[in-house]
């Protein structure tokens, strides 16, 4: 059964800093990784997808990586702004399309 | 982009009362939907995994005639949680994937905060 490890639980960072976001699972045999943001309360937007081919996606401050070998993903974020406070899921794909979620990082941007 | 629509968006009601929570896809065909349940500072949980036309696939542990999935069209899915305790009430988020695209990012809904007094 896979299983979807991410860490730091909560974190808090002041405005404009560069930080770095993990998740880890323990099957390798994926489809491809999602992150997603989740504010209080809400439902999920999809920030990148990374198939299992794949190394990283870019897009804006986001980047996120994947080393499907190890189990690895990161999510890196640059420049970071009391906008992007929230809660990040990682997901990961198998093979019936369905996502196994980490229970996220909540980040908070301190202006 | 393609917006999935869930309403509604909280519902606060007695024990013993059955609830229908709808998801629909606005500018999709949603050939595969699916429901997911998360409790305070847990993760999503999948419930149920429906293709329309088909009868839900139920994730183990998820009890089938007391979360009746309807998938009936390709725009709509229907989540009834039925006689609900206050042991159900959480958030229930849906989301949709559309034909040829169930490798692609799936769409979710808002979702629903359901409590249950």
């Amino acid at each position: 059964k896979q299983e979807v490890t991410q860490i730091p639980a909560a974190l808090s960072v002041p405005e404009g800093e560069n930080l770095v976001l993990n998740c880890s699972f323990t099957d390798s045999a994926i489809y491809n990784l999602q992150w997603f943001r989740q504010d209080p309360g809400k439902g999920l937007t999809s920030l990148l997808l990374i198939q299992s081919s794949q190394r990283e996606q870019t897009s804006g401050r986001l980047n996120a990586s994947l080393d499907k070998s190890s189990g690895r993903s990161t999510l890196y974020i640059a420049a970071s702004q009391p906008g992007d406070s929230a809660t990040y899921l990682c997901a990961v794909g198998a093979g019936s399309y369905q996502l196994t979620f980490g229970k996220g990082t909540k980040l908070s941007v301190i202006p | 982009g393609a917006v999935v629509s869930q309403h509604p968006s909280r519902v606060i009601c007695k024990s013993g009362t059955s609830v229908k929570i709808e998801c629909r896809s606005l500018d999709f065909q949603a050939t595969t939907m699916f429901w997911y349940r998360q409790f305070p500072k847990q993760s999503l949980m999948l419930m149920a995994t429906s293709n329309e036309g088909s009868k839900a696939t139920y994730e183990q542990g998820v009890e089938k005639d007391k979360f009746l999935i309807n998938h009936a069209s390709l725009t709509l899915s229907t989540l009834t949680v039925t006689s609900a305790h206050p042991e159900d009430s959480s958030f229930y988020i849906c989301s949709a994937n559309g034909r040829g695209q169930l490798n692609q990012p799936q769409h979710f809904g808002d979702g629903t905060r359901l409590s249950i007094l």
